[in-house]
């Protein structure tokens, strides 16, 4: 069973407005999560990443929000932009900052101009 | 900034052969990773090393093995492959007491077992 999900494979924003990807998880002793881009050919690179003491992190256009309660965080992108094209992977870990990262199955992002 | 390298970007392989898969780091980091990545499943954790010598089974680990002789080089290991490891496979590494917990990646190794 994932314990990280993502449930929407495909999302499609037009360039200028909001980009909301979502992520689940079910593990309750996650306590660290991240977001990653990786476009096609390429490895993962880290986006942001978010502590369970938090509920909220912003760097620049993107923003994670997390609500410990529902199991749940999102990464906003504002405003899109067609270079943000990517597939997202959220991911999550227990023990604070150190340990194994448990994946979601991503989420593709086309911004279009 | 901190580079992964991976030995071969594409790579083609008849069942049953033996395949390595090579990832070099310079950033000195102590842990590193192999994951897979296919469609709808995310990346999924093969096995990892914390240092050289030491190894640790991650949530997928059969079928492979791994060698660390080097600090800087992490090795997975193919003993015989099968079509169903047919993937894309990502080598990561990260350091260790810097309080985050961001892998770095390679460029990934797409494998193709005919």
């Amino acid at each position: 069973d994932q314990q990280v999900k993502q449930n929407s494979p495909s999302l499609s924003v037009q360039e200028g407005r909001i980009s909301i990807l979502n992520c689940d998880y079910t593990n309750s002793m996650f306590d660290y999560f991240l977001w990653y881009k990786k476009y096609p050919a390429e490895g993962p690179t880290f986006l942001i990443s978010i502590s369970s003491i938090k509920d909220k992190n912003e760097d620049g256009r993107f923003t994670v929000f997390l609500n410990k309660s529902a199991k749940h965080l999102s990464l906003h992108i504002v405003p899109s932009q067609p270079g943000d094209s990517a597939v997202y992977f959220c991911a999550a870990s227990t023990g604070g900052a150190g340990n194994m990262l448990t994946f979601g199955g991503g989420t593709r992002l086309m911004v279009k101009p | 900034d901190v580079k992964v390298t991976q030995s071969s970007r594409y790579l083609v392989k008849r069942t049953g052969e033996k395949v390595f898969l090579e990832c070099v780091q310079d950033m000195d980091h102590e842990n590193m990773f192999w994951y897979r990545q296919d469609p709808g499943l995310g990346l999924r954790l093969i096995y990892f090393s914390y240092d050289v010598k030491m190894k640790e089974k991650g949530d997928i680990p059969e079928g492979y093995s791994v060698s660390r002789e080097k600090k800087e080089r992490f090795s997975l290991i193919l003993e015989s492959a099968s079509t169903n490891q047919t993937s894309m496979y990502l080598c990561a590494s990260r350091p260790t007491g810097t309080g985050r917990n961001e892998q770095y990646f390679g460029p990934g190794t797409r494998l193709t077992v005919t």
